[in-house]
């Protein structure tokens, strides 16, 4: 597709439950980027992937969320035995190394809901 | 990557121009500024970066100071779409030899476009 595409566009869960979030980058983008936003709230980094470096895993916020980039194209972000303050909007980006303009391009977000 | 400063939020009028101040005094040498915006309920869209010199394209110009610790972001005749959150980001450019080219965003500055 033209842009970032991530799915589901909305879930919601029970409390406890697995969630796994899906990003498809731009073709040809070697970097992708996880990103939270809680309501009314800033957007917080989660992981960044760049080729076939080593993740910076700097910003997950507890040890119940992974994501993993097969590939080096689709990622899938995890998160196990939800809580409700899991509960936010999931944003996706990529954006294309070797270039000076490295202008990310972001999904439109997967809502998250924990109930 | 360099801290930045911004106004929580400000308000133009329809059809004036919209600036809007970053100010990132740590600035390193091999670090750009980027400017990215986000809308209400949609994910961040870029729109303009630069390293000194000042930059123009469709949608804005950026006027970095001489000294890199400050920059603008001009939206030269604002409209009422153009009511976002803007955020100001410095960071290594990805072809700069460096390792670490995460977006980290700030609180941003809210500018409302009122009519």
């Amino acid at each position: 597709g033209a842009g970032v595409s991530q799915s589901p566009s909305n879930k919601v869960t029970e409390k406890g439950k697995d969630v796994e979030l899906r990003c498809d980058p731009i073709s040809g983008h070697t970097a992708l980027y996880w990103y939270r936003q809680s309501l009314g709230q800033g957007l917080e980094f989660l992981i960044y992937f760049q080729g076939n470096s080593a993740p910076d895993k700097s910003g997950l916020p507890s040890d119940r969320f992974s994501a993993e980039r097969t590939g080096g194209s689709v990622s899938t972000l995890t998160i196990q035995r939800t809580q409700q303050e899991d509960s936010a909007v999931y944003l996706c980006a990529s954006s294309r190394k070797g270039w000076v303009r490295t202008e990310a391009f972001f999904g439109q977000g997967t809502r998250l809901t924990v109930v | 990557d360099a801290k930045t400063t911004q106004p929580t939020s400000m308000d133009c009028a329809e059809g004036r121009a919209a600036n809007l101040p970053c100010n990132h005094s740590t600035i390193s040498g091999n670090e750009y500024v980027y400017w990215y915006r986000q809308i209400h309920s949609q994910g961040p869209q870029y729109i303009i970066h630069g390293l000194k010199n000042n930059e123009t394209n469709e949608m804005a110009s950026l006027i970095i100071t001489e000294d890199r610790k400050s920059s603008t972001l001009i939206l030269p005749h604002a409209t009422l779409r153009d009511t976002a959150v803007y955020y100001c980001i410095v960071r290594v450019a990805e072809n700069s030899g460096g390792s670490n080219y995460k977006l980290t965003f700030g609180k941003g500055t809210l500018l409302t476009v009122n009519p």
